[in-house]
Order: C-alpha cells, then sequence, then structure tokens
C-alpha cells in the first residue's frame, strides 16, 4: 500500500531555532499533503494544506510565517518551525491522500523545543 | 461548521465483551466517514469508511444520516484491540483534509 515517509521521528532544538520536518509520498504522487498537530491526549488539529507548486493554505490560527511549507514536487512537502519556542513543541503529523482512496499518514516528528 | 464528537475519551471492556465507540458528526453536507486505529507507538491506520461497507479486523460501522453518527463496533473484544479509535469525516468536495474527534482509548482487560 501507500506509504508516507517523515523524518526526523524525534527532533530537539533550542529556542530561537529552526527546525524543517519532511514528508515524503514514497509510492505514489500526492498533490496535495496535510500537516496536523497533536499535543497529548489530544486529537490531530489541522494545521495547513499544503499545495505541489502554489501557496499552502493555512487554518484559521495558525501563523504561516512561523510554519512555514514548501511542496516543491509530487512527492515531497516540508514544514520549518521557525524561531521555535517551548510552546511549539508537540507532536507533528504529515498526511497524503490517494485521491479518491484514503488517506496515508506519516508516522509523525515529535518536536521539543528546550 | 464541521465537527466530529467522541464523548469518551476512555473505554474499557473485558476479553470477548462487545464493544462499541461512539462517534456524532456535523457536517452540512454529505461527508466520508472514516474510523482510524492507532496502535502504540505506530502510525494512524485507516480501519474502515463507510462508503466501501466492509468489516475490518471484526470491525463494522454504519453512517446513520438521521441520527448523524457513525459508531464502531466489534461483537467480541480482543486483547490486540487495545489502541487510540479516532472518527473523522471529510466533505465531499475532493482533495479536503480529514477533519478529526478527539479519539477514544479502547482497553481490553483480559
Amino acid at each position: 500500500g501507500a506509504v508516507v515517509s517523515q523524518h526526523p521521528s524525534w527532533v530537539i532544538c533550542k529556542s530561537g531555532t529552526s527546525v524543517k520536518i519532511e514528508c515524503r509520498s514514497l509510492d505514489f504522487q500526492a498533490t496535495t499533503m496535510f500537516w496536523y498537530r497533536q499535543f497529548p491526549k489530544q486529537s490531530l488539529m489541522l494545521m495547513a494544506t499544503s499545495n505541489e507548486g502554489s501557496k499552502a493554505t493555512y487554518e484559521q490560527g495558525v501563523e504561516k510565517d512561523k510554519f512555514l511549507i514548501n511542496h516543491a514536487s509530487l512527492t515531497l512537502s516540508t514544514l520549518t518551525v521557525t524561531s521555535a519556542h517551548p510552546e511549539d513543541s508537540s507532536f507533528y503529523i504529515c498526511s497524503a491522500s490517494e485521491g479518491t482512496d484514503g488517506y496515508t499518514f506519516g508516522s509523525g516528528t515529535r518536536l521539543t523545543v528546550v | 461548521a464541521q465537527r466530529v464528537t467522541q464523548p469518551e475519551k476512555l473505554l474499557s471492556v473485558f476479553k470477548g465483551a462487545p464493544v462499541e465507540l461512539k462517534c456524532n458528526y456535523s457536517y452540512s453536507g454529505s461527508p466520508e466517514l472514516f474510523w482510524y486505529v492507532q496502535y502504540s507507538r505506530q502510525r494512524l491506520q485507516l480501519l474502515l469508511r463507510h462508503i466501501s461497507r466492509e468489516s475490518i479486523k471484526g470491525f463494522t460501522a454504519d453512517l446513520n444520516k438521521g441520527e448523524t453518527s457513525f459508531h464502531l463496533k466489534k461483537p467480541f473484544a480482543q486483547e490486540e484491540d487495545s489502541a487510540m479509535y479516532y472518527c473523522a469525516l471529510r466533505g465531499y468536495s475532493g482533495n479536503t483534509p480529514l477533519v478529526f474527534g478527539k479519539g477514544t482509548r479502547l482497553s481490553v482487560i483480559a
């Protein structure tokens, strides 16, 4: 089946630095990918929809200048957390749709900002 | 507005007992409903979707438009069913994102 690879699985960074998270569709092309954020014991909250070759669509309340999304190819979307702060610590998950079929999820990235 | 409600954070049942995980939704059109499962330290996996009407690992779910519900059921729980279960919906308007409920943790006791 379809596989989405997300890297890194976990990252610790210093406050004020930037962190890039990659999401790759391994055996299918994904014109659209989705980025979610999950706080402990809470549900997945959609952050943005990443569209290949165009600007991402951000959900209300998500700072586009802080969470930079780039979807330069049909198999890769990246999320960069800029000037990270401890409150950005969370679990970030990407997802891609295979078209009319269901969605495939990455394994997630646990970000800890110290 | 789109909304998915899973009223139970935690559900504990004994092995062999029936299981029902509740899910209610709010959507102005005709949504597509899904159940996803997340086993310990694993990624989210699709369990079933209402349009396929299939039974996966003994689980079934019927979309009740009148009650706007999509409850997940299994007649006899197994220990390996212990996991986090998320109900989700999307609209029938192309490549739209999933909206998730808060999830229910199922614990099957031996």
